[in-house]
């Protein structure tokens, strides 16, 4: 079974804390993304990633950065946290051995600054 | 500029009634197109799913969709809902060559006894 997993489901933070969001995915994929879920916004997307090290910019990439070392592994990392980061995050990536478009997410990492 | 939009927020059925999730579309072409499902506390799951051909397509779960370029729309439907159906859906839509999805607000179904 295809597995995309989060480290951590839920954590709290103090604003101006350094954060580190992991997720590994064991499906091969060269293709991972960070979203950000907010009530009435839907999903957004922060930053993707097509190959090891690389990286591009999603639609909101302001206060977040990256980091993809291994292909199975796709890191956010929030610099200095604020409290309008205060979100849920999900982490995906992409097959597209059916066809573009299937996404596995994972579960979810909720994330409040306090 | 290229958009989705559910403009259903909430919507409450009885279990056992017919559903429909309304999703429309703005683009130049017409984007492969996606519906998935959050239950509560989870990540999201593919229903199903429309590249091209039959514009009536069969999801998981008793899920179908039916899409109309006429109309730019790209609806959800099942017969008879269940309980467990209850959840936040989302209609996503992507260009083709271009891995990043574009998902809509999402609309969460509430069923009532």
């Amino acid at each position: 079974d295809v597995k995309v997993t989060q480290s951590s489901r839920y954590l709290v933070k103090r604003t101006g804390e350094k954060v580190f969001l992991e997720c590994v995915q064991d499906m091969d994929h060269e293709n991972m993304f960070w979203y950000r879920q907010d009530p009435g916004l839907g999903l957004r997307l922060i930053y993707f990633s097509y190959d090891v090290k690389m990286k591009e910019k999603g639609d909101i990439p302001e206060g977040y950065s990256v980091s993809r070392e291994k292909k199975e592994r796709f890191s956010l990392i929030l610099e200095s946290a604020s409290t309008n980061q205060t979100s849920m995050y999900l982490c995906a990536s992409l097959s597209w051995a059916s066809g573009p478009g299937e996404l596995f997410f994972g579960e979810g990492s909720r994330l409040t600054v306090l | 500029a290229q958009s989705v939009t559910q403009p259903d927020i909430h919507i409450t059925v009885s279990e056992g009634a017919s559903l429909e999730l309304r999703c429309n579309y703005s683009y130049g072409a017409t984007p492969y197109l996606f519906w998935y499902v959050q239950s509560p506390g989870q990540g999201l799951q593919l229903l199903l799913k429309y590249f091209s051909g039959d514009t009536l397509v069969q999801g998981i779960k008793g899920f179908e969709a039916e899409f109309k370029r006429s109309q730019s729309s790209f609806n959800l439907r099942k017969p008879s809902v269940h309980w467990s159906d209850a959840a936040e859906y989302f209609c996503a839509v992507a260009m083709f060559g271009n891995e990043k999805l574009t998902f809509g607000t999402g609309t969460r179904l509430t069923i009532i006894p």
